[in-house]
């Protein structure tokens, strides 16, 4: 099974930061990565797929990178709706989800 | 305007069969590409991924539940039903359908959450 990790766990952040979380694959998964962002009692949203692709309707604010075995989602700049939790998924062998980033308030 | 909504027991006994259905719209189970997954998450825990199911009913499970899980879609193609055998309280959980082009989630229904105690 391909692992996914995530870092941070937790991130504290302020409104206008420039954030990045990371996401590492235990071997390579190519570009197949999507990223979702989760708030409280809702479910999930693709926020990014195939690493880099931006999902329709999604702030240009996200971005995705990497391939291989690392990614990093970035948020040019933190707004309030984005205080949330981030999880990254592979699908270059079935699927995996990381364990999640919560992005809170600093 | 697609969309997904979960059914079906709320609680479960330990070693009880939950039988879950996603009822979507919006979309073609008989489309080229069209996928249905599950996923679900623990109280406040991460997502895991459970199970997929194509246009083509070609079937994937995840490795460390296969034995427990089946997916399956109606000849209708607008609801997909996923079983899993021997309940055990670790397995409480929200769990959510999903659409799924190639493998990712794009759309995500809002979830029900199974509560496993005796």
């Amino acid at each position: 099974d391909i692992q996914m990790t995530q870092s941070p766990s937790t991130l504290s952040a302020s409104v206008g930061d420039r954030v990045a979380i990371t996401c590492r694959a235990s071997q390579s998964i190519s570009d197949w990565l999507a990223w979702y962002q989760q708030k409280p009692g809702k479910a999930p949203k693709l926020l990014i797929y195939r690493a880099s692709s931006l999902e329709s309707g999604v702030p240009s604010r996200f971005s995705g990178s990497g391939s291989g075995t690392e990614f990093t989602l970035t948020i040019s700049s933190l707004q309030p709706d984005d205080f949330a939790t981030y999880y990254c998924q592979q699908y270059n062998s079935y699927s995996t989800f990381g364990q999640g980033t919560k992005v809170e308030i600093k | 305007q697609i969309t997904l909504k979960e059914s079906g027991p709320t609680l479960v006994k330990p070693t009880q069969t939950l039988t879950l259905t996603c009822t979507f719209s919006g979309f073609s189970l008989s489309t080229s590409g069209v996928g249905v997954g599950w996923i679900r998450q623990p109280p406040g825990k991460a997502l895991e991924w459970l199970a997929l199911i194509y246009w083509n009913d070609d079937k994937r499970y995840s490795p460390s539940l296969k034995s427990r899980l089946t997916i399956t879609k109606d000849t209708s193609k607008t609801q997909v039903v996923l079983t899993m055998t021997n309940m055990d309280p670790v397995d409480t959980a929200t769990y959510y359908c999903a659409h799924s082009s190639v493998w990712y989630f794009n759309y995500w229904g809002q979830g029900t959450l199974v509560t496993v105690s005796s």
